[in-house]
């Protein structure tokens, strides 16, 4: 089972930032949390990951909690190819094993 | 860099035949995932190899589906007989496990329908 929470579904103004909450409350402090999001029709494609520090690329920036029990990923000006769903991880530094997703938000960015 | 490719994009078979899903992972990735996308379930694991190696076949549903892994650079996720409820979008994906920080790369999956 996925061990995070996201609100099913977000509208965000083309332009504006787009603010994607996660709860993670049970997150262990080995675990890392990742952003994952799918456009239509395509596979999952990695956006950003973090620990316990803020990270930031040139997709995203990725805030977290003192306590690490949630998290915040933030598109700064949102398009209308940000449109897809974002499924926020939590799991543990190491790429050889499975990620596993939950339902993810809905982002619908609109003109 | 060519991504993950996945073949075929779309398949239409009838209920009871065999079906084989091919995935060609990054060059150099040593992890492969086999992932199932229902509107039911949502994405699930069914298997994933490291080394060529399956390590976790755990999620695979029934003996009608079996996935080999030949070598470092091909994958097959094979259904027989073939059944309506099979019918997903599959996806393959890899990663570079000898590098911890490295995310997995999806291809774009096989549509898959059994009529």
């Amino acid at each position: 089972d996925a061990k995070t929470t996201q609100p099913p579904s977000m509208d965000c103004a083309e332009g504006r930032a787009a603010n994607l909450p996660c709860n993670h409350s049970t997150i262990s402090g080995n675990e890392y949390v990742y952003w994952y999001r799918q456009i239509h029709s395509q596979g999952p494609q990695y956006i950003i990951h973090g620990l316990k520090n803020n990270e930031t690329n040139e997709m995203a920036s990725l805030i977290i909690t003192e306590d690490r029990k949630s998290s915040t990923l933030i598109l700064p000006h949102a398009t209308l190819r940000d449109t897809a769903v974002y499924y926020c991880i939590v799991r543990v530094l190491s790429g050889n094993t499975p990620l596993v997703f939950g339902k993810g938000t809905r982002l619908s960015v609109i003109a | 860099d060519a991504g993950v490719i996945q073949s075929p994009r779309h398949e239409v078979t009838e209920m009871g035949q065999e079906v084989t899903l091919r995935c060609k992972p990054i060059s150099g990735h040593n992890s492969l995932f086999w992932y199932r996308q229902t509107m039911m379930r949502g994405l699930e694991l069914l298997i994933y190899f490291n080394n060529n190696v399956p390590i976790d076949d755990s999620g695979m549903p029934e003996d009608r589906f079996s996935a080999k892994m030949p070598n470092a650079s091909f994958s097959t996720l094979k259904i027989q007989p073939s059944e309506p409820r099979d019918s997903a979008v599959y996806f393959c994906a890899s990663t570079d496990a000898g590098l911890s920080n490295q995310p997995q790369h999806f291809g774009d999956g096989t549509r898959l329908s059994i009529l």
